[in-house]
C-alpha cells in the first residue's frame, strides 16, 4: 500500500536559519503529493502541492519539488521564521484512492 | 468564503457515554470526510460522505458513524466512548469525492474521563 515517511522531529533552528524536512513515499499509482501545516490549536492547512514529476510547489517562501526517481517531496525554506513554529504534514494521494496518505508529522520550531 | 467550521471545539465525556461532532464544509464543497488524530497513531482517515451517502470508510469499529445532510453539513457519532477515543478529530471538505485539495477545519478535541 501507499506510505509517507517524514524526517522525526522536533526539528529546532535559529531564526533565518535554513528549514528542510525530507519526505520520502511508496505509491502503489502516480501520486500527486502535498504539504500540510499545522498550527498550535488548529487543523491542517494546505500549504503546497505537486501533481506530477519535476513540478515545484511553492507558497509563503516554502518549496519542495516532486523527484520520482528518488520518490521525494522534501520541504526547503532559505530563512525561517518564529512565526513558522507549526508541525508539517506530508501527504499523497494516488489516482485510484479517494483516502489520502499522511505521514506522522515534523514538529519545527523556531527560535528567535 | 467561510472556511469548513466545525462544533463543539472542545468535549469532556466520560468512558460509555457516545458523543456527536459537527462539521460544516466550505460553501459549494460536496465532500466531507473525518479524520482522527492522536500522538501515538498520527493522522487516521475514518470515512468520507458525498450526497448523502458514505463513499469510503477507513478501518474503525462500528461504533465510529456518520451521517451527511441535504445541505452537505456531516455529523460524525462514537458511541460507547472508549478512553482511546482521545483525540483531535478533524474533518476536511473539497468540491467532490477524491478532489485532489482538501480544506480542513480546526478540529474537536474530545477528551474522554
Amino acid at each position: 500500500g501507499d506510505s509517507v515517511t517524514q524526517m522525526e522531529g522536533p526539528v529546532t533552528l535559529s531564526e533565518e536559519a535554513f528549514l528542510t524536512i525530507n519526505c520520502t513515499y511508496t505509491a502503489t499509482g502516480y501520486p500527486s503529493l502535498f504539504w500540510y501545516v499545522q498550527y498550535p490549536g488548529e487543523g491542517l492547512q494546505l500549504l503546497l502541492k505537486a501533481t506530477k514529476a519535476d513540478d515545484k510547489g511553492s507558497n509563503k517562501g516554502f518549496e519542495a519539488t516532486y523527484r520520482k526517481e528518488t520518490t521525494s517531496f522534501h520541504l526547503e525554506k532559505g530563512s525561517v521564521q518564529v512565526s513558522d513554529s507549526a508541525v508539517y504534514f506530508c501527504a499523497l494521494k494516488t489516482g485510484g484512492s479517494y483516502i489520502p496518505t499522511f505521514g506522522r508529522g515534523t514538529s519545527l520550531i523556531v527560535h528567535p | 468564503k467561510a472556511g469548513v467550521t466545525q462544533t463543539p471545539r472542545y468535549l469532556i465525556k466520560t468512558r460509555g457515554q457516545q458523543v456527536t461532532l459537527s462539521c460544516s464544509p466550505i460553501s459549494g464543497h460536496r465532500s466531507v470526510s473525518w479524520y482522527q488524530q492522536t500522538p501515538g497513531q498520527g493522522l487516521q482517515f475514518l470515512f468520507e460522505y458525498f450526497s448523502e451517502t458514505q463513499r469510503n470508510k477507513g478501518n474503525f469499529p462500528g461504533r465510529f458513524s456518520g451521517r451527511q445532510f441535504s445541505n452537505s453539513r456531516s455529523e460524525m457519532n462514537v458511541s460507547t466512548l472508549e478512553l482511546g477515543d482521545s483525540a483531535l478529530y478533524l474533518c476536511a471538505s473539497s468540491l467532490d469525492p477524491g478532489g485532489e485539495t482538501q480544506y480542513f477545519g480546526p478540529g474537536t478535541r474530545l477528551l474522554v474521563l
